[in-house]
């Protein structure tokens, strides 16, 4: 059974700094992982979706790499802003299931 | 494009009553999905359909929670007799034609409130 984690599970930096968001998951054969954000009070935007042949993917200041031999995927924000406080979370797809989606870590860029 | 549809937007109820969800995914989505998130905890999914039809329910508590695509495009998320565990917000997503490559993209939810 997958199971996914996230770790941290709350980060806080200042505006301007780059940082790294950190994904888990314990069965490698994977068909694909997906990034997703949340506002509270809100549903799920996928930020870049990544298949398991593809090592990376990069939308804007957003850059996502996937390590399947190792069960780790990471989100790389650059140059953060106050805009991009919110919840991130990370969901697995194995071949023939649905998603399984870790935690999230609620992100805060003080100003 | 308009994005998936979820009413109401917050419900509060006393447990053993029923309850209901609606969704309305993006136009042309042909998969739809609901999921429960708990507070604090990542969604969870409880059914996907394709078309009017169903691909998975394992994880639907089927002794109480039910749902429906009837036409294939609008559904609906039954609970009944509620339970105090069942407070969570319903998030229903949709996807275009189910294939496994396609991101999916989801409404606000519904915040349920069990009392």
């Amino acid at each position: 059974k997958q199971e996914v984690t996230q770790i941290p599970a709350a980060l806080s930096v200042p505006e301007g700094e780059n940082l790294v968001l950190n994904c888990s998951f314990t069965d490698s054969a994977i068909y694909n992982l997906q990034w997703f954000r949340q506002d509270p009070g809100k549903g799920l935007t996928s930020l870049l979706l990544i298949q398991s042949s593809q090592r990376e993917q990069t939308s804007g200041r957003l850059n996502a790499s996937l390590d399947k031999s190792s069960g780790r995927s990471t989100l790389y924000i650059a140059a953060s802003q106050p805009g991009d406080s919110a919840t991130y979370l990370c969901a697995v797809r194995n071949y023939g299931q649905n998603f399984v989606f870790g935690p999230g870590t609620r992100l805060s860029v003080l100003p | 494009e308009a994005g998936v549809a979820q009413s109401p937007r917050y419900k509060i109820i006393e447990k053993r009553q029923s309850v209901a969800f609606w969704c309305n995914p993006i136009s042309g989505h042909a998969t739809l999905y609901w999921y429960q998130q708990i507070l604090g905890q990542g969604p969870k999914l409880l059914i996907q359909f394709q078309n009017n039809g169903v691909v998975d329910d394992s994880q639907l508590p089927k002794d109480r929670f039910s749902a429906e695509r009837l036409k294939g495009v609008d559904s609906t998320l039954k609970i009944q007799p509620a339970k105090l565990e069942d407070s969570a917000v319903y998030l229903c997503a949709s996807s275009f034609e189910g294939a496994r490559n396609q991101p999916q993209h989801f409404g606000d939810g519904t915040r349920l409130s069990i009392l």
